[in-house]
Parts: C-alpha cells; sequence; structure tokens
C-alpha cells in the first residue's frame, strides 16, 4: 500500500523567513496530494492541494510542487507570520474522496 | 452552511468497553470518512461511508465498525476497548466521489 514519508518532523524558522517541507510517496498510482494544516485541539484543514497533472501550484504565500518522476512533493511558505506555527501534514490519495495516507507531520515553529 | 460537527469532544472509557462516537457531515455531503490519530502521528484511515454503505476499509480489527444513516451522519462503534485505542478520533464528509474532503474537530478518547 501507499507510503508517504515527511521531512523534517520539526521546523524553526524567523518570522519573515521562508519554510520548506518535503514529501515522497510509494504508490505511482496516486495521484491526488492534499496539504493539511492542524491547530492544537482542532482537525486538519485543508491548506492546498495538488492534482498530478500539475508541477506546481500558488495560492498567495504558500505553493506547493510535484516531482511526479521522483514521487517528491513540497510545501513552500514565504513570508512566514506567527498565525502559521502549526502542525502540517503532506498526504497522498487515488482521488479526492478516496482514504487519505497522511504522513507523520511536521511541527512548524515560528520565531519572532 | 454548517461545518462537519463531531460529538463528544472528550471520552474517557475502561479497557473492555464499548464506545460510539458521532459525526455529523457537512451540509450536501454524502460521503464520510472516520480516521485514526494517535498523540504525534498522522491520522490513520479507518473506513469510508458512501450513501450509508461502507466503501472502503483500512487496516483495522473488525471490532472497529461504522454506520452512515440517511441523513448522511455517521457513527463510529469501537468495541472491546484497548489501551492502544486512545486517540484523536476524526471523520471527514465531502460532496461525492469528486470532491474534496473536509475534517470535523475529532472526539478525543482515552481508555484506561
Amino acid at each position: 500500500g501507499e507510503n508517504v514519508e515527511q521531512h523534517p518532523s520539526t521546523l524553526s524558522v524567523q518570522e519573515g523567513d521562508s519554510a520548506v517541507i518535503k514529501c515522497t510517496y510509494s504508490d505511482s498510482a496516486s495521484n491526488y496530494f492534499p496539504w493539511y494544516k492542524q491547530e492544537l485541539g482542532k482537525g486538519p484543514q485543508l491548506i492546498i492541494d495538488i492534482r498530478s497533472n500539475v508541477g506546481e501550484k500558488k495560492d498567495q504565500r504558500i505553493a506547493v510542487t510535484l516531482n511526479k518522476t521522483a514521487k517528491h512533493f513540497s510545501l513552500h511558505i514565504t513570508e512566514t507570520q506567527p498565525e502559521d506555527s502549526a502542525v502540517y501534514f503532506c498526504a497522498a490519495s487515488m482521488a479526492r474522496d478516496d482514504k487519505i495516507i497522511f504522513g507523520k507531520g511536521t511541527r512548524l515553529h515560528i520565531l519572532p | 452552511e454548517t461545518g462537519v460537527t463531531q460529538s463528544p469532544t472528550h471520552l474517557i472509557k475502561t479497557r473492555g468497553q464499548q464506545v460510539t462516537l458521532r459525526c455529523s457531515s457537512q451540509s450536501g455531503h454524502n460521503t464520510v470518512s472516520w480516521y485514526q490519530q494517535a498523540l504525534g502521528q498522522g491520522p490513520q484511515f479507518i473506513f469510508q461511508y458512501y450513501r450509508e454503505e461502507e466503501n472502503g476499509r483500512g487496516n483495522f480489527p473488525p471490532r472497529f465498525s461504522g454506520l452512515q444513516f440517511p441523513n448522511y451522519s455517521s457513527e463510529l462503534n469501537v468495541n472491546a476497548l484497548e489501551l492502544d485505542d486512545s486517540a484523536l478520533y476524526l471523520c471527514a464528509s465531502s460532496r461525492g466521489r469528486t470532491d474534496t474532503q473536509y475534517f470535523g474537530p475529532g472526539t478525543r478518547l482515552t481508555v484506561l
């Protein structure tokens, strides 16, 4: 079955700097890659997603890139702000409504 | 439009007992998926219900069972609770087979 690896497990960046989180997946049949942000005491919130026929997608300060050949995908957050502090999960799925396989998460700390 | 809601928010049970968790899907959504999130880990897929039928199951034993009702709300039942069942239980709903999954806030289950 699908396996998603995520790095790093913890990331600290100065406010205003960029943060990058990297993931790899194992099943070449996966074609939908969502990213979730989870704050303390809350469920995961979808922040951006990308399908396998697209190499890059951007939404304001957040961008995702996908290398389907290498089975790598990454999340880039620019101009980080204190409210970006949270746990971020990458995930892979066959389709938007199919079971989602999550990575283990990255705890992002934005330092003042 | 209301989001996904779950009840109760917290629950404490003892080993061997049975528990029922409830999820109300977002308005207009007919698909509900359940996930288990252990502390410090990513969510793991338990099963999915589509129009009241089970539509896929993860690697969980039969003592994890579920239901979906005509109004598309759902229940997760766990029998013979074990200490390792302590986790945050999340449900996610979607409009159908082509839509994104949206998560509820979760139910925190503690098994003593």
